[in-house]
């Protein structure tokens, strides 16, 4: 069974500092990875996606992820974090290939940003 | 506009009411879901509808009824809801396997009183 583990429950990062938030997969095959975020009161919003090829992963508002498949990691990243960043994010894994299949989430971290 | 709409955006109803919430999507998805979030617990997986047909249904009680007429739409009916249901309900679509992404609505606030 696929399953998403976010280790951090609650990150707090300096205003311009780097970020990486991390995320671990369990799935026996090649699976879809997603970071979705969502700020309080909204829904999801998806900020990259990983489906093959590179590794490396560009995504919206200035955020990266890395997919390492000896690791089953797939962590975010962003260089330098603004205080809009502030909010929940959520790592998710489906199967790939196979129609109608369920986004999986992990609990999420939440960001918080200092000034 | 993210392309799928869920209304109301609230909603408190009692324990005897009946409601229902909508989820349209304009984007040609085929397949779309509901998923509950509550507070302090990870998103959980409710149904699953994959051409109009229920392919997953996460143990969810019988109080919760989905209904999907059509691949645009997505109906979850509410009757005899208890306190603890209260969360965010959210709908999402997605083509295929998801290779175009899973694109979610902004939710409905359900409080059940």
């Amino acid at each position: 069974a696929q399953s998403v583990t976010q280790p951090d429950i609650h990150i707090t990062v300096s205003e311009g500092a780097s970020l990486e938030l991390r995320c671990n997969y369990s799935y026996g095959a090649t699976p879809y990875l997603f970071w979705y975020v969502q700020s309080p009161g909204q829904g999801l919003q998806l900020l990259l996606k990983y489906f093959s090829g590179d590794t490396l992963v560009q995504g919206i508002k200035g955020f990266e992820a890395e997919f390492k498949r000896s690791q089953s990691s797939f962590n975010l990243r962003k260089p330098s974090v603004h205080w809009s960043d502030a909010a929940e994010y959520f790592c998710a894994v489906a199967a790939a290939n196979q129609a109608g299949t369920a986004l999986i989430f992990g609990k999420g971290t939440t960001l918080s940003v200092s000034s | 506009e993210t392309g799928v709409t869920q209304t109301p955006r609230h909603l408190v109803m009692g324990m005897t009411n009946k409601k229902s919430l909508k989820c349209e999507q304009h984007l040609g998805h085929n397949a779309m879901y509901w998923y509950k979030q509550s507070a302090k617990k990870p998103l959980e997986l409710m149904f699953v509808y994959n051409f109009k047909e229920q392919t997953e249904n996460n143990s969810v009680p019988s109080r919760f009824s989905p209904e999907c007429p059509n691949s645009s739409h997505l109906f979850l009916h509410l009757h005899t809801l208890q306190p603890e249901d209260s969360a965010l309900y959210l709908c999402a679509s997605s083509q295929g396997a998801g290779s175009y992404g899973y694109t979610f609505g902004s939710g409905t606030r359900l409080t059940v009183v």
